[in-house]
């Protein structure tokens, strides 16, 4: 079946450009992560979707990122006035939705975010 | 608060050796464990899983790994590494007890020689 899909695959913006990345997720997952992940570095978390509600948004870095899944299915991570620092891969998963501490998490392919 | 430790940035083997990729955790209450592999220009893939069931956890490929509570570690393991091996391994905590999000670590990157 179809895995979990990120569009675009590579966005280059300019410094205080405002940038949206989408996730689709495996149907029927309610669960849907987003992470950033810098050269040389592990996934790091960003925010948690349970359904259509932000269940824990604790790793945003800052009010510039936002991110939003108005029906429970596809989310939209939003980044206001783009900085250099804001450069990295941004990933998405999604799962069933039981129990984040241990299900598996699917991941997609991930955005290449430059910010020149 | 949780952590990772990944002990090595880089591994070479030669193919047909076995492989050890090392990790250790620090948890405050029951962790489940992960370990993930990332082949370039790929999404990240589950390797395996503990979570709290049998210490040694058998996953695909060929790989495997113990939860030793006592030494706070969950090595990786294969017997015998193959080409297609080359990538990168992430080890993954995180605390089911609380509901916390997965903390990766910084990665290993696995070469394998023939």
């Amino acid at each position: 079946g179809a895995g979990v899909s990120q569009t675009p695959s590579n966005k280059v913006t300019e410094k205080g450009k405002y940038v949206e990345l989408r996730c689709d997720p495996i149907s029927g997952h309610t669960a849907l992560y987003w992470y950033r992940q810098s050269l040389g570095q592990g996934p790091e978390f960003l925010i948690y979707f349970q359904g259509t509600g932000a269940a824990d948004d604790s790793g945003l870095p800052n009010d510039r990122f936002f991110a939003v899944r108005p029906e429970g299915s596809v989310s939209t991570l939003k980044i206001q006035r783009t900085e250099r620092g804001d450069s990295a891969v941004y990933l998405c998963a999604s799962s069933l939705g039981g129990d984040r501490g241990r299900e598996t998490q699917y991941f997609g392919p991930g955005t290449r975010l430059l910010v020149l | 608060a949780q952590s990772v430790t990944q002990l090595d940035s880089h591994v070479s083997v030669s193919e047909g050796t076995p492989v050890l990729l090392r990790c250790n955790y620090s948890s405050s209450y029951s962790p489940s464990l992960f370990w993930y592999v990332q082949h370039p220009n790929k999404g990240l893939q589950l390797l395996l899983k503990y979570t709290s069931a049998a210490t040694l956890v058998k996953g695909i490929n060929g790989f495997e790994a113990e939860f030793k509570k006592s030494e706070t570690s969950f090595h990786l393991t294969k017997p015998s590494a193959h080409m297609s091996d080359a990538a990168e391994y992430f080890c993954v905590v995180s605390d089911h007890q609380a509901g916390t999000a997965l903390i990766f670590g910084k990665g290993t990157t696995l070469s394998v020689s023939s």
